[in-house]
């Protein structure tokens, strides 16, 4: 079973626009860790956010923010005003607490962002 | 700077023929780990390593083999390459609090 989807494929903006990027996800855990991951096209992956699942604070970070819910399972991320360096894959993965290998990502399929000039 | 780096970043090597892809961090992170990605299939973890001379499979083992000697490398060892082994790759170390895992910049293997 898929423990983490992100259903929008491809998403295409113009600059300054803003996107939001759908993550769903499925545990039996209480205690587990959300992330984005940025691909860019020069393939490497980076880091940029990871939120608790016993802190659904909701915050901001520069151009980024997310919206953790628990009630829905989703950890959705914003890119505010985007910029084409934007431009990437971006990644939701989950880690489960609970696991002997709890630091293992299970990741979605990706959202492909294009930011147009 | 802290970081994890891999080598070497492109490969291009033929079925059979032994190879070694390694993987350094200057963090101190106790975890570290392999994954690899395929178009279809996403990231799947290979192997990982909780500390030194502590390792385990992870989703798709086969073919491939690891050590961890020393706290900060966790090469990825090759024996016997085949083309279904062709893929990007990329290791991975963390921190416990959190359990954030910073990954390398990557490296593309084709093997033919």
């Amino acid at each position: 079973a898929q423990k983490v989807t992100q259903a929008q494929t491809e998403i295409s903006v113009v600059e300054k626009e803003d996107v939001t990027l759908d993550c769903v996800y499925e545990t039996r855990d209480t205690t587990y860790y959300l992330f984005w991951y940025k691909q860019p096209p020069s393939g490497e992956l980076v880091f940029l956010i990871r939120r608790n699942s016993f802190d659904e604070q909701n915050e901001i970070s520069g151009r980024y923010s997310w919206n953790f819910q628990k009630s829905t399972s989703s950890f959705n991320f914003t890119i505010t005003a985007s910029q084409v360096v934007d431009s990437a894959v971006y990644f939701c993965a989950l880690s489960e607490a609970a696991r002997s290998n709890d630091y293992k990502l299970s990741f979605g399929a990706g959202t492909t962002v294009t930011v147009r000039a | 700077e802290a970081q994890v780096t891999q080598n070497p970043r492109y490969l291009i090597t033929v079925t059979g023929k032994k190879l070694t892809v390694t993987c350094s961090q200057n963090m101190n992170h106790e975890y570290m780990s392999w994954y690899r990605q395929d178009p279809g299939l996403g990231l799947r973890q290979i192997y990982y390593s909780m500390n030194v001379e502590v390792t385990d499979k992870g989703d798709v083992p086969e073919g491939y083999k690891v050590s961890r000697k020393e706290k900060r490398n966790f090469p990825l060892i090759l024996e016997s390459p085949s083309p279904n082994q062709t893929s990007l790759y990329f290791c991975a170390s963390g921190l416990d609090r959190g359990k954030t895992q910073y990954f390398g910049p990557g490296t593309r293997l084709l093997v033919l």
